[in-house]
């Protein structure tokens, strides 16, 4: 059959606003987590990561959550900027045991109203 | 900072014909990696390669794949006979360990290849 693109998750703030992104993950064996932002027509840049001994941690206007009782990773930008429009991607390692097999998640894209 | 560099940008390939899509990785990493998203969906994992050898793989790294480090700085991919469901964003990537950021070790991605298979 003809292959179909994904329909990604769009979240859509003003400028200045607070962005939540929020992502399920599937494997319960994952204890190494990271999110990834994709400008268009570039490659993923790393925001920032967690392991499952955590369940915050914080960096340069971003926090990532994670609650390993639902599986669930959220990432939080403050105060959000038109630069931080792009595709935002949680990936998880599975059962790997190391980061060397990442498994990404869907996407969710991330506009920004000046 | 350090960047995973790549090239071509842009390939455009007649089904059949191999492909080499090249990558230099930061200069003290270990490990190398490539992944591929096709236009639209998931970022998937191909192969990750450490000590000059293959240490995980995806289905999707077929024997039509394969990777080498043929001197002490470029990463290469290569694909033997290309189908049309090979076009796809392949991107290297490369990290100084097996743990992420946590370690200090981040995980850093190129610009990607874009690989159009007609």
């Amino acid at each position: 059959g003809e292959s179909v693109g994904l329909h990604l998750p769009t979240l859509s703030v003003q400028e200045g606003d607070n962005s939540i992104i929020n992502c399920a993950y599937s494997n319960s064996a994952s204890d190494y987590f990271i999110w990834y932002k994709q400008e268009s027509g570039k490659g993923p840049q790393f925001i920032i990561d967690i392991r499952s001994n955590m369940d915050k941690r914080q960096g340069q206007r971003v926090t990532v959550l994670l609650n390993k009782t639902v599986k669930h990773l959220s990432l939080q930008i403050a105060a959000t900027q038109p630069g931080d429009s792009a595709v935002y991607f949680c990936a998880e390692n599975g059962n790997a045991g190391n980061n060397r097999k990442l498994i990404w998640g869907l996407g969710t894209s991330l506009a920004v109203n000046p | 900072e350090p960047e995973v560099t790549q090239t071509p940008s842009h390939q455009v390939t007649q089904m059949g014909q191999e492909v080499i899509l090249r990558c230099v990785p930061i200069s003290n990493h270990l490990y190398f990696y490539w992944y591929r998203q096709i236009l639209g969906q998931k970022v998937e994992f191909l192969v990750s390669f450490y000590n000059n050898e293959i240490s995980e793989k995806s289905e999707i790294f077929d024997d039509q794949f394969s990777v080498e480090r043929p001197d002490g700085s470029n990463f290469t991919l290569k694909i033997r006979s290309t189908k049309l469901e090979d076009s796809a964003m392949y991107f290297c990537a490369s990290s100084g360990s097996s743990w992420g950021e946590i370690t200090g070790n981040t995980i850093y991605f190129g610009e990607g290849s874009w690989l159009t298979v007609v």
